[in-house]
């Protein structure tokens, strides 16, 4: 079974709705983040978790916002999804024990139309 | 504040060509990590190597092969005699290391297109 799981792998909803995206992990981390790709941009960071009580801003979290259940979960809400939030989506996990090596689910594919 | 740059875009080659992808960095901090990540087609996030500021030792994995100049603040990866199954995308990282607000945070690169014929 993968380390880090992310639900669901593809979604198409239209402009306004709200979803949310989870992300799961058995890999015992502490740290948690929530990535989007965009052609050409590289990966950006939306929001951040170091522990259940800490949540923190990336830079580009308007529009989204997150929630941490357990360790070993972590949400991401689009409010009120927009067209420009179309992307690939990633979620990971660190530990400082582990050097701080992000590791990567496998990705949710957003369509908003 | 971090950066990341990757200046290829793309590269395309041969396979059984040698092939270098090219990351520079800009940080004040002295002590972070540098990451290399490879995004097959499949779409996910593979991690291939972390390297501590602290060691410039260059390091060799079977084809895949790193060097680290602080000098030069480059982190390259060279991939020797390509094979088909290297055609990703790769991405260059750092994050800083100690405290601070930037600390535990990847800044990627825009990553680097390879595509490996036949």
């Amino acid at each position: 079974d993968a380390d880090v799981t992310q639900t669901p792998r593809n979604r198409i909803t239209k402009t306004g709705k709200r979803i949310m995206l989870e992300c799961s992990q058995t890999k015992g981390h502490d740290r948690m983040y929530w990535y989007r790709q965009d052609p050409g941009l590289g990966l950006r960071l939306i929001y951040y978790s170091f522990d259940v009580k800490d949540i923190n801003k990336g830079e580009i979290s308007d529009g989204y916002s997150v929630s941490r259940q357990a360790q070993a979960k972590f949400s991401l809400s689009l409010e009120s999804a927009i067209p420009n939030q179309t992307a690939l989506y990633f979620c990971a996990t660190s530990d400082l024990r582990h050097g701080e090596t992000q590791y990567f689910g496998p990705g949710t594919r957003l369509l908003v139309l | 504040a971090q950066k990341v740059t990757q200046a290829q875009t793309e590269i395309s080659v041969v396979e059984k060509e040698d092939v270098t992808l090219d990351c520079v960095y800009e940080t004040r901090d002295t002590t972070y990590y540098l990451f290399w990540y490879k995004q097959p087609p499949s779409g996910e996030l593979v991690f291939l190597i972390r390297r501590n500021s602290f060691d410039e030792q260059n390091e060799i994995s079977g084809r895949y092969s790193w060097n680290f100049q602080k000098s030069t603040s480059s982190f390259n990866f060279t991939i020797t005699a390509s094979q088909v199954v290297d055609s990703a995308v790769y991405f260059c990282a750092l994050t800083l290391l100690g405290g601070g607000t930037s600390y535990g945070k990847l800044t990627f690169g825009q990553g680097t297109i390879l595509t490996v014929h036949p």
